[in-house]
């Protein structure tokens, strides 16, 4: 069976870091695009970041140079390093198994809440 | 970057009623375009790619069509279950792969 499951969200104060992860099971993450898609509290959905199978990675202007994606073959595994937070990027954040034409599968989410 | 703008917003509708929900991309996006059904609480779960092809499990009632920039997810009888926030997307060459903004079908 296919599964996403996130963790490391939580409550964080502005500028401060954040490490989600991502772990994958039921298929290899390296023959698959990876990204995280994140939705603010009674908002739609945005598309953040991506990791390629090949590990070529792309973001969103908004977080770029900020958010870091990254995997570990090994361990099957995604992260979305995140610093200099702002309060807009308060959301959930989903990890998800990514393709060239659609996400074919969601995790459930986990929270991220920037705030003083 | 690629806008998705859905129409309506909102729509209200009954069980067994015909359901007819637009998305307009700011740009050609070809065929690849998706539509995502989510329900409160819950992630979102693909229903449509490549404009019209049905994902795996996703009973006949739903289907997709367009092309280029303009495309539209259909629900043929709405079932009880079908109430909820519908959304597009695009995966057209790079990214951002933007969503459109979502439309909510109630009763």
């Amino acid at each position: 069976e296919v599964q996403l499951v996130e963790s490391g969200g939580g409550l964080i104060q502005p500028g401060g870091s954040l490490r989600l992860s991502c772990a994958a099971s039921g298929f290899t993450i390296s023959n698959n695009y990876m990204s995280w898609v994140r939705q603010a509290p009674g908002k739609g959905l945005e598309w953040v970041s991506v990791i390629y199978s090949g590990g070529q990675t792309d973001y969103i202007e908004s977080v770029r140079g900020r958010f870091t994606i990254s995997r570990d073959t090994s361990k099957n595994t995604v992260s979305l390093q995140m610093t200099s937070l702002r309060a807009e990027d308060t959301a959930v954040y989903y990890c998800a198994r990514d393709s060239s034409y659609a996400v074919l599968g969601w995790g459930q989410g986990t929270l991220v809440v920037i705030s003083s | 970057e690629i806008v998705l703008t859905q129409s309506p917003a909102t729509l209200s509708l009954s069980p067994g009623d015909r359901a007819t929900l637009s998305c307009r991309a700011s740009q050609s996006v070809r065929y690849y375009l998706a539509w995502y059904q989510q329900k409160p609480g819950l992630a979102p779960r693909l229903l449509i790619y490549d404009a019209s092809n049905r994902a795996i499990g996703i009973p006949a009632r739903f289907s997709g069509s367009g092309s280029g920039t303009d495309f539209t997810l259909t629900i043929s009888s709405l079932e009880a279950e079908d109430f909820a926030v519908y959304y597009c997307q695009h995966h057209n060459k790079s990214p951002p792969w933007t969503f459109g903004q979502g439309t909510k079908v109630e009763f």
